[in-house]
């Protein structure tokens, strides 16, 4: 069955400190792993994207990497601000060789920045 | 440039009644998708359309019509709703199948 599972289910750390995000998946055939951002009350926005041939990706303090013979991806978070505080989402893309790629979301990782 | 708009933002229904989310787009995007989001659970795909005209089942899409009419609009219907059906609501787009996916601010639904 696919799945996509993320550690931990919530986190709070300090302002200014750095934190690793976890993701493990099952899905196959992989296409690519995202990462997505979502604030309280809003929809998700993608941070990065993988494909099976990239091993790390990065957008300012955030930096994914993937694993694929582990199926296992990371998102660390660098010099945490309080406008981190959000859920993180681990989105796996199956091709089918439909028309488009199956996505299965994970549960997201709950992140709290505190001063 | 609005992206991704939804309407309502928020709703209450009695068990029975019916409803219409309206989705839209102005990124030009083919493809759009409904989705729910519940508590401890990644967002589930409702039905997504990859173009005017056409629509497609999802992984969850019983209790739920959708129709896509025009290009930059994509209506989900709950005929009959029942409390099962309480979720936030997302829509999405993106240029092709293998893009990335823009989500609208969702709509959250309570059904009593």
């Amino acid at each position: 069955k696919n799945q996509v599972e993320q550690s931990p289910q919530s986190l709070i750390i300090l302002e200014g400190k750095n934190c690793t995000l976890q993701c493990n998946y099952t899905v196959s055939p992989f296409s690519n792993l995202r990462w997505y951002k979502q604030d309280t009350g809003r929809g998700p926005v993608s941070l990065t994207i993988m494909t099976f041939s990239e091993n790390t990706k990065s957008n300012g303090r955030y930096t994914a990497t993937l694993d694929a013979d582990t199926k296992q991806s990371s998102l660390h978070i660098t010099a945490s601000q309080l406008s981190d505080s959000a859920s993180y989402i681990c989105v796996v893309s199956s091709n089918l060789k439909t028309s488009y790629d199956k996505v299965i979301f994970g549960p997201g990782t709950s992140l709290s920045v505190i001063p | 440039n609005a992206g991704v708009t939804q309407t309502p933002k928020f709703r209450v229904l009695k068990t029975g009644q019916s409803m219409t989310l309206l989705c839209a787009q102005d990124m030009n995007h083919e493809y759009m998708y409904w989705y729910r989001q519940d508590p401890g659970m990644g967002l589930r795909l409702i039905h997504y359309s990859v173009g005017e005209g056409t629509t497609a089942k999802g992984e969850v899409p019983d209790g739920y019509n959708v129709s896509r009419l025009k290009k930059q609009n994509f209506l989900l219907g709950l005929e009959s709703a029942a409390p099962s059906q309480t979720s936030v609501y997302f829509c999405a787009s993106s240029y092709g199948g293998f893009e990335t996916q823009y989500f609208g601010p969702g709509t959250r639904l309570l059904v009593l």
